[in-house]
Formats: C-alpha cells, sequence, structure tokens
C-alpha cells in the first residue's frame, strides 16, 4: 500500500541532544514537508521541500534542520537549539505537478519528549 | 488576525446528532476547501475536498463552502461514536504547492453512545 511511513512513533531525548525523526513515502510525491502540532494550535510548517536536493523553510524553522538526498526520504533533525522541542510532528506529502490543490498526505506521526 | 478560525471546542454531542463543525477565513484568494478528521496520536487524514463555492456530500458528511461570507463548514448526519476525532480544515489558493495550505486548529468532537 502506497502511504507516508514515520520512525519513531515516539522518541524521548535529554536536553542538548539533536534527535533525527525519519519520513518515506512511496506515492512518488514531488514534495514533502515537515509540520508541527501543539494543542490548540493547529499544524505550523517547519520545513518544505518540492524537489530532490532543495528545501524551503517555512513558519518555525528555527531550531530544525532538514536533507533531501532523495525523493522518498525527508529526514527532520530536531537540534539542541530548538528551545521547546516537545510536540507531535508530522510529515506529509503532496503532488507538485499539474494543478496543485494543496492537498497533503500525512503519516501517523512521531510524539517527540524532551526529558 | 489569523488566516482561518476554527473553534477548538470541544464538542460534545450525543449518538445520531447532527454535528455542524465551522471555519471562517479571510483570504479571497483560497479556492481549495479540506477537511480532515485526526484521530488522538494519529496523522490527518482527508475527510472532504471542495474547489469553489458549493456544496460536496459524501455518505454522512456534506462539506458546504460560502465564499461571499468566507465561511466553509462540515455536517455529520446520525453521528457515531467512531466519529470522535479532532476535525481540522484547510485551505489553498492552489497553484503554489502544498506549502500555501493554510490549517484551522482543529475542533475536537466527542459523541457519546
Amino acid at each position: 500500500d502506497g502511504g507516508i511511513t514515520q520512525s519513531p512513533k515516539y522518541l524521548f531525548r535529554k536536553e542538548g541532544q539533536n534527535v533525527t525523526l525519519s519520513c518515506e513515502q512511496n506515492l512518488n510525491h514531488d514534495a514533502m514537508y515537515w509540520y508541527r502540532q501543539d494543542p490548540g494550535q493547529g499544524l505550523r510548517l517547519i520545513y518544505y521541500s518540492q524537489i530532490v536536493n532543495d528545501f524551503q523553510k517555512g513558519d518555525i524553522a528555527e531550531g530544525y534542520s532538514v536533507s533531501r538526498e532523495k525523493k522518498e526520504s525527508f529526514p527532520l533533525t530536531v537540534t539542541s537549539a530548538q528551545k521547546n522541542p516537545t510536540a507531535f510532528y508530522l510529515c506529509a506529502s503532496s503532488i507538485q505537478t499539474g494543478v496543485n490543490t494543496g492537498e497533503l498526505f500525512f503519516g501517523e506521526g512521531s510524539r517527540l519528549t524532551v526529558l | 488576525q489569523k488566516e482561518v478560525e476554527q473553534d477548538p471546542g470541544p464538542l460534545s454531542v450525543p449518538e445520531g446528532a447532527i454535528v455542524s463543525l465551522n471555519c471562517t477565513y479571510s483570504n479571497s484568494a483560497f479556492q481549495y476547501f479540506m477537511w480532515y478528521r485526526q484521530y488522538s496520536r494519529k496523522g490527518p487524514e482527508l475527510l472532504m475536498y471542495t474547489y469553489s463555492s458549493g456544496n460536496k456530500e459524501d455518505g454522512r458528511f456534506t462539506a458546504q463552502v460560502d465564499k461571499s461570507s468566507k465561511y466553509i463548514s462540515l455536517f455529520i448526519r446520525d453521528s457515531q461514536p467512531s466519529d470522535s476525532a479532532t476535525y481540522l480544515c484547510a485551505m489553498s489558493a492552489g497553484g503554489g504547492g502544498g506549502f500555501k495550505t493554510i490549517f484551522g486548529a482543529g475542533t475536537r468532537l466527542f459523541v457519546k453512545a
């Protein structure tokens, strides 16, 4: 089945540590995204990539980094510079060609807790 | 002012009730409107998608868009406990990619058996 796989589902980190969240898709979508979800705040865009080897900052990129070396993969690193990293992280993808409706397909999410 | 406003709830209804979920927006360029359903600790899944104004029905779900009022609604008929989830509205002007999709904060719905 086509879809987006995020791992790990739950992750605990000590303050000062970097952690990397994995996101893999087999939908053959060009564009991929990382969102952060906090209670009552909806989804906030961290980074997005419209094509391999290219990515752009979203609304809240500080303290995060990404790479896009393969079309299927878009890992997110939460660095020690992120002041409040405890959150639910969602990876998404979308078709980039043709009429772009803005429809996004999401993974199951990764819950990061900083101890 | 946020581009998309959505009441976070929670909204609690008895089983079988008709549920009305709403969002307002300020950007008149939005023309693609979506509703996502998100179960606890899961990723959002697309429930309904509508282009421009009008109604769209899918089973027990009806999406309604009123561009003149900048108001969208999702109606759930004969609500079931399995409908208990957070419902996110989302909208886009289109053409620029998914990074331009704007989400509401989500409304938590509880359907009591």
